[in-house]
């Protein structure tokens, strides 16, 4: 059974472009999250797909969106990149809408670097 | 606002030993509170979720305590081994059923 895997793992972009990062849920979940994980902190909520609707977005801007499609998998995109846009991005899912209820199954992440 | 706070950033405890790492919420009442487990440079891992109406919860050497009145929640590693050393999330939901809102994490060091 395989879990949550994101790609690519790890990826430098310079300031203004623009990235698209992929997560395929763990089998049997059709909600997904994203995170930020900038160094030394927790993770930060940027929103969560069900149904490939956004169903509850965190505080960040709109340079970032994202989608999911019918077989559940997702794409978080950041257009715009800055430098404080580096950090970790972790893409979690779980078995059903319903928020934070659900236990959480992380992926690896993706180790965005914007020079 | 609400805020989590982790008791400290890195722990250090001599392998054999009980380590307590301290999960302090403040402006709010949680109905639920997740740990997680995150390695260097992985995604975090599910451990334990105690609700407000559970004193304790326990999995193996891992024990969770809950007290609504003092906003904290303990987390308590028996007979820590090396293998142990990680960095320990605690997460609350902001409110209701929504999204998880993680603390900064303490970095555990467990020392043969």
């Amino acid at each position: 059974d395989a879990g949550v895997t994101q790609s690519p793992t790890h990826l430098i972009k310079t300031r203004g472009q623009q990235v698209t990062l992929r997560c395929s849920p763990k089998s049997g979940h059709d909600t997904v999250s994203w995170y930020q994980q900038a160094l030394g902190q927790g993770p930060q909520f940027i929103f969560q797909y069900y149904e490939e609707e956004e169903r509850q977005r965190g505080n960040f801007p709109d340079r970032f969106s994202g989608h999911q499609f019918p077989n559940y998998s997702s794409e978080l995109n950041v257009n715009a990149l800055l430098l404080g846009d580096s950090a970790l991005y972790l893409c979690a899912s779980s078995p059903r809408a319903g928020g934070g209820a659900d236990t959480q199954y992380f992926g690896p992440g993706t180790r965005l670097t914007v020079l | 606002s609400q805020k989590i706070e982790q008791n400290s950033e890195a722990l250090n405890i001599q392998e054999g030993k009980t380590a307590t790492l301290t999960c302090n919420y403040t402006n709010y009442s949680p109905a639920y509170l997740q740990w997680y487990r995150q390695d260097p440079g992985r995604g975090p891992v599910f451990l334990l979720l105690i609700r407000e109406n559970e004193k304790e919860k326990r999995k193996e050497r891992l024990k969770v305590t809950f007290d609504t009145t003092l906003k904290q929640s303990l987390f308590h590693i028996t007979a820590s081994q090396p293998a142990d050393s990680a960095t320990y999330l605690c997460a609350p939901p902001e409110s209701g059923n929504t999204p998880l809102v993680f603390g900064k994490g303490t970095r555990l060091s467990v020392i043969a």
